[in-house]
């Protein structure tokens, strides 16, 4: 099984500054998916960001983007202009294309915004 | 994104009695559909994965006969516990994933269900 480190297990960032999550991984595989999902208070896991190992380019949305170190196999998520909602649980998650799309979640980052 | 409905977000039941959990994709086909149990602060832990049309496939631990998988139809999959007892009081979400641009290669969540037993 691929394994998901995620060696912050709590953050905390300030309103309107900059907080970096990492994730790292464990594969042997050369094409995947990695994700970021977030989970609220509310629990509900909503998808952030995904990338494509095969993409050179690191994804963004908005606020949000990946800093993707495929040969590091590093996976960090950079939130800039942090919101009070952004505070939330934050897992990374891997996904190979030879476990039936079957993700491989780290342990999470629980992120405090400071107002 | 696409949407997945879960049903019910709370129930209680009494030891012993049995649990249907209901998992919907509404705007998309879910081929695989997957559920997972997650405890206070902690990382999501999958149970099974399932298949439209096809027996769930259990991780190791998951007792089958306890927590009983179904996925008829290319929207809907069950969860039924059977048997509750209070160690099986936890939180349960499904997610699904599928055909098609908006939901391949992703997984989209259900709110989850949290499952009290007494």
């Amino acid at each position: 099984a691929q394994t998901v480190t995620q060696s912050q297990p709590e953050m905390s960032v300030q309103e309107a500054e900059t907080v970096t999550l990492s994730c790292t991984y464990d594969t042997s595989e050369s094409d995947y998916y990695l994700f970021w999902y977030k989970q609220p208070p509310s629990r509900q896991m909503i998808l952030v960001i995904r990338q494509e190992a095969y993409k050179q380019q690191n994804a963004t949305e908005n606020r949000f983007s990946v800093n993707f170190q495929k040969a590091a196999k590093s996976f960090s998520l950079k939130i800039s202009d942090s919101q009070l909602g952004d505070a939330a649980m934050y897992f990374c998650a891997y996904r190979s294309p030879n476990t039936g799309n079957q993700f491989y979640f780290g342990t999470g980052t629980s992120l405090t915004v400071i107002p | 994104g696409a949407v997945v409905s879960q049903h019910p977000s709370w129930v209680i039941c009494k030891s012993g009695t049995s649990v249907k959990i209901e998992c919907r994709s509404l705007d998309f086909q879910a081929t695989t559909m997957f559920w997972y149990r997650q405890f206070p602060k902690q990382s999501l832990m999958l149970m099974a994965t399932s298949n439209e049309g096809s027996k769930a496939t259990y991780e190791q631990g998951v007792e089958k006969d306890k927590f009983l998988i179904n996925h008829a139809s290319l929207t809907l999959s069950t969860l039924t516990v059977t048997s509750a007892h209070p160690e099986d009081s936890s939180f349960y979400i499904c997610s699904a994933s599928g055909q098609g641009l908006l939901a391949k290669n992703i997984q989209y969540f259900g709110a989850g269900t949290r499952l009290s037993v007494l």
